[in-house]
C-alpha cells in the first residue's frame, strides 16, 4: 500500500493567516491527489481533487500544487469557517489517507 | 439526489464479528464502486476496502486482509463490511463512501459519504 505522510499534524492560526499544509506519498502518484476536510461530527467534504483542481462550489482562498510525491494544500486567507481537520487522500493505487492536519486558532 | 445510508450503532464483545450496512440510492448501482472507510475516536481516516457492485469484485488494503469481508446485494442496491475477531481498537466510526469521477477524467474522489456507524468493542 502506498504511505501517505502529511505534515504538520496540527497548527495555530488566526484569521486572515495563510496556511500551508504539506503531504509526501511513498512513491509517485503523479497527479492522483485529494485534499478533503472534516469538521467535528460531519462527513469529509473535498476541497481540491486531481492535486490542484478545485472542486465546484469550493472557495478559491484554497489551492492544491505539486505532482509526483510532494503536494501542498494553501490556504490564502484563514477564515472561520476553515478551522478544521484536514486529510490528503491518493487515489492512484487503492486509496490511502495521510495522518490529518488540525488547523485551530 | 444520490445518497448512501448506513446501518444503526453496534455494540460487541471482543472476538465477535459485525455486519455494517450501506444502502444506496439515486444513481446506477453497478455502476461505481463503494469504497469503506473507518475513523478511530480521535484518528485519522482509513481507507479498508473497496468493491466494484457491478462484478463483486474487491480489494482490501493489507491491514485487513483476513479479516474484513466487503459483499454487496444488487437486488436491495446494498454494500456490506463485515469485521471479525473484533478488539477494543476496533471501536470507530464506519463510513462507506461511493467514487465520483472528474468529468471525462481518470481522477475520482469520495462522495457522497454515508452518515457512518459507530461500532463499539465493549466486554
Amino acid at each position: 500500500d502506498i504511505q501517505m505522510t502529511q505534515s504538520p499534524s496540527s497548527l495555530s492560526a488566526s484569521i486572515g493567516d495563510r496556511v500551508t499544509i504539506t503531504c509526501r506519498s511513498s512513491q509517485t502518484i503523479y497527479s492522483y491527489l485529494n485534499w478533503y476536510q472534516q469538521k467535528p461530527g460531519k462527513t469529509p467534504k473535498v476541497l481540491i481533487y486531481a492535486a490542484s483542481t478545485l472542486q465546484s462550489g469550493v472557495p478559491s482562498r484554497f489551492s492544491g500544487s505539486g505532482s509526483g510525491t510532494n503536494f501542498t494544500l494553501t490556504i490564502s486567507s484563514l477564515q472561520p469557517e476553515d478551522f478544521a481537520t484536514y486529510y490528503c487522500q491518493q487515489s492512484y493505487s487503492t486509496r490511502t489517507f495521510g495522518q490529518g492536519t488540525k488547523v485551530e486558532i | 439526489q444520490v445518497h448512501l445510508v448506513q446501518s444503526e450503532a453496534e455494540v460487541k464483545k471482543p472476538g465477535a464479528s459485525v455486519r455494517v450496512s450501506c444502502k444506496a440510492s439515486g444513481y446506477t448501482f453497478s455502476s461505481y464502486a463503494v469504497h469503506w472507510v473507518r475513523q478511530a475516536p480521535g484518528q485519522s481516516l482509513e481507507w479498508m476496502g473497496w468493491i466494484n457492485p457491478g462484478n463483486g469484485n474487491t480489494r482490501l488494503s493489507q491491514k485487513f486482509q483476513g479479516r474484513v469481508t466487503i459483499t454487496r446485494d444488487t437486488s436491495a442496491t446494498t454494500v456490506y463490511v463485515e469485521l471479525s475477531r473484533l478488539s477494543f481498537e476496533d471501536t470507530g466510526l464506519y463510513y462507506c463512501a461511493r467514487d465520483t469521477f472528474s468529468p471525462g477524467g481518470p481522477y475520482n474522489w469520495f462522495d457522497p459519504w454515508g452518515q457512518g456507524t459507530l461500532v463499539t468493542v465493549s466486554s
